[in-house]
């Protein structure tokens, strides 16, 4: 297994442009999260998935926002009418079926630059 | 409202030397999972711990959760360059048996100097 996937690694757009990010879990993970992180932070929860159904949203996911997991597997995250202070890293992580614990595994991330 | 606070934020120390990282908060957690960020990276998981009072030791660390689960500690014996990185402690607080989110501390920005 080769863990959380995201693409791309980077991306450098211009305020006004929409961004469209994709993460693939761990295979057989059916729970999918996005957290955002800035510089000199934690990362910051945004939203989450239960298979394809979208559970929580967190007040920084503003309506530019809007994450999909059509057939529960991977995720994909809008980002719309991009402004410079969405220039963050964001961060997909999954956790397994029936976990006893919380244990979340995080991929590599996305890094955003709007200009 | 920040509810895990890390201290200390920034740690400078030589190799071989020990070091402790802590994560404390006003709020119990059910569990709580320590990763270790390289920059331009995702965090890596290095342990959950789950049950009050709780150690668990991985080669030279040694992670401990608070009797009240309301902090937990990293002990770092012996540190070496490779340990260089951020750490960053996450709580999770479940309801009614649902998974949610993690929250994050700001993290300890960690440098062994050889």
């Amino acid at each position: 297994d080769t863990g959380v996937s995201q693409d791309p690694r980077h991306k450098i757009t211009k305020r006004g442009q929409n961004v469209t990010f994709r993460c693939d879990p761990i295979s057989e993970h059916n729970r999918l999260y996005w957290y955002r992180q800035t510089l000199g932070q934690g990362p910051e929860f945004l939203t989450y998935f239960q298979n394809e159904a979208q559970l929580e949203k967190s007040r920084l996911l503003s309506d530019r926002f809007s994450a999909e997991r059509p057939k529960g597997s991977f995720s994909t995250l809008e980002i719309q009418r991009t402004e410079q202070g969405d220039s963050a890293m964001y961060l997909c992580a999954s956790s397994p079926k029936g976990a006893i614990s919380d244990t979340q595994y995080f991929g590599p991330g996305t890094r955003l630059t709007v200009l | 409202t920040q509810l895990l606070e890390q201290s200390p934020q920034f740690l400078s120390i030589q190799e071989g030397e020990n070091l402790t990282v802590y994560c404390n908060s006003s709020s119990v957690f059910s569990s709580l999972q320590w990763y270790r960020q390289e920059p331009g990276e995702g965090p890596v998981l290095l342990v959950t711990v789950v049950t009050g009072g709780e150690v668990k030791k991985l080669k030279r660390l040694t992670f401990q959760f608070g009797d009240a689960r309301k902090d937990s500690s990293l002990h770092i014996t012996a540190a070496q360059p490779g340990d260089t990185g951020l750490y960053l402690c996450a709580g999770a607080q479940n309801y009614g048996g649902s998974q949610g989110n993690l929250i994050f501390g700001k993290g300890t920005k960690l440098s062994v100097k050889p």
